[in-house]
């Protein structure tokens, strides 16, 4: 267990659906990633949270959105689904701003059918 | 920007026989890199990472990585495979601004007795 808590583990659903993952980083990480990995694509970085405030983006496109809260959980919001985000989606968290000390979860496995 | 290149997606190995997994990357800035591993259904765990000072990097499980800056290099070996080692292997570089990873597309090692 890396500490790092994704929910929910699957997920299935339909074309044009939204959806929402969840991550708990470890505890005393201020810092949470998220991160896609698909067959063709690999592993993308998506955005990053600091302390609740947006640090960075990657390649997320304008139908995802994600926060991080007060309690320093994270959600990312998948809308308009197509087949193509069928993926994986994983959260890595760090003690701070900087990547050089992740820690992932053990990922969200999304299907679009 | 930075980048790596995973050479070979797929290297399989007798158990006991020397592993070595090819990365070269790419970086504008110093870099520091990374070697994760991903067992089936599981998130990455670290085995190991180079930032500054001995190029010779050990991590777990018995692997160990250099980082060759002539050659772009950061390949990682182990003397002696196990069938345990079968798994996921992803190199990755620590971008510019030091906010995320970029990932190799990964190589898959198969191990067989």
């Amino acid at each position: 267990d890396s500490g790092v808590t994704q929910t929910p583990k699957h997920l299935i659903t339909a074309t044009g659906q939204r959806v929402t993952l969840r991550c708990s980083p470890r505890s005393g990480d201020l810092s949470v990633y998220w991160y896609q990995q698909s067959l063709d694509q690999g592993l993308q970085f998506l955005i990053q949270y600091y302390n609740g405030e947006e640090r960075a983006k990657g390649n997320i496109l304008e139908r995802f959105s994600a926060q991080q809260f007060p309690d320093l959980h994270s959600e990312l919001n998948l809308s308009s689904l197509e087949l193509g985000d069928s993926a994986l989606y994983f959260c890595a968290s760090s003690p701070n701003t900087g990547a050089n000390v992740l820690t992932f979860g053990a990922g969200s496995r999304l299907t679009v059918l | 920007a930075q980048s790596v290149t995973q050479l070979g997606s797929h290297v399989s190995v007798s158990e006991g026989a020397l592993v070595l997994l090819r990365c070269n990357y790419s970086s504008s800035v110093p870099p520091y890199l990374f070697w994760y591993v991903q067992y089936p259904n599981q998130g990455l765990q670290l085995l190991l990472k180079y930032t500054t000072g001995a190029t010779l990097v050990k991590g777990i499980n018995g692997f160990e990585a250099e980082f060759k800056k002539s050659e772009t290099s950061f390949h990682l070996t182990k003397p002696s495979a196990h069938m345990s080692d079968a798994a996921e292997y992803f190199c990755a570089v620590l971008n510019q601004a030091g906010t995320a990873l970029i990932f190799g597309k990964g190589t898959t090692l198969s191990v067989s007795s």
